[in-house]
């Protein structure tokens, strides 16, 4: 199955400033089925980007999503107050499809 | 308003059995695959099973770590899907959550529920 590594685990930034999130694959990723997903406490997780870097409906533009192959990014422009979370990507181009283990936005 | 409420959680003992519930609403449920997702604080997410839309049957798979152990259903008439749990192991412990698919399968989730807690110990 291929291992997705994120990086770092953790990320101590203030609002207004600029979050880059990597996942790295054990194996290609095939067809950019990659995927970033949100996660607050108590909450949902809600899905950020498909493809790799397209938008799912009524995410901000402050999001993007870039990369191909074992090395994807996820940006988030500008951290406003709501964007502290935890992040996780997945690929579904292999079966079982894998979560990475996760991301954690903190306020500096 | 689109929405997934999962239920059912709890505390049981080792070999018990639990059902779990995720009940859907604001989109047509039967045109969907659904899966279980669990998370714990040892494994992180880990996929638990799928049931297919209603063209495929409803057509249940499992991961490994469970199958035989772990039966899916659903009730379109609940608009409802079932995580029936039996044989639990203290490893079973976790948030428990439904994902919905997008239309075509794709194994990624684009609507969660908050999840449901299933503790297993004695």
């Amino acid at each position: 199955e291929i291992v997705l590594t994120q990086s770092p685990g953790t990320l101590s930034l203030s609002p207004g400033e600029r979050a880059t999130l990597s996942c790295r694959a054990s194996q290609s990723v095939s067809n950019s089925y990659l995927v970033w997903y949100q996660q607050k406490p108590g909450q949902a997780p809600r899905l950020l980007i498909y493809a790799a870097s397209r938008r799912a409906t009524g995410i901000p533009d402050r999001f993007s999503g870039s990369g191909s192959g074992t090395d994807f990014t996820l940006t988030i422009s500008r951290l406003e107050p709501e964007d502290f979370a935890v992040y996780f990507c997945q690929q579904h181009s292999s079966s079982p499809q894998t979560f990475g283990q996760g991301t954690k936005v903190e306020i500096k | 308003e689109e929405q997934l409420v999962e239920s059912g959680g709890g505390l049981v003992q080792p070999g018990g059995s639990l059902r779990l519930s995720c009940t859907a609403s604001g989109f047509i449920f039967s045109d969907h695959y659904m899966d279980w997702v669990r998370q714990s604080s040892g494994k992180g997410l880990e996929w638990v099973g799928r049931s297919k839309d209603k063209v495929n049957g409803y057509t249940a798979a499992y991961a490994a770590s469970v199958q035989g152990r772990f039966t899916i259903s659903r009730d379109e008439s609940r608009n409802s899907m079932f995580l029936q749990m039996n044989s639990l192991k203290t490893e079973d412990t976790a948030i428990y959550y439904c994902g919905r698919r997008p239309r075509g399968g794709y194994w990624y989730f684009d609507l969660w529920g908050r999840g449901t807690l299933v503790t297993v110990s004695s």
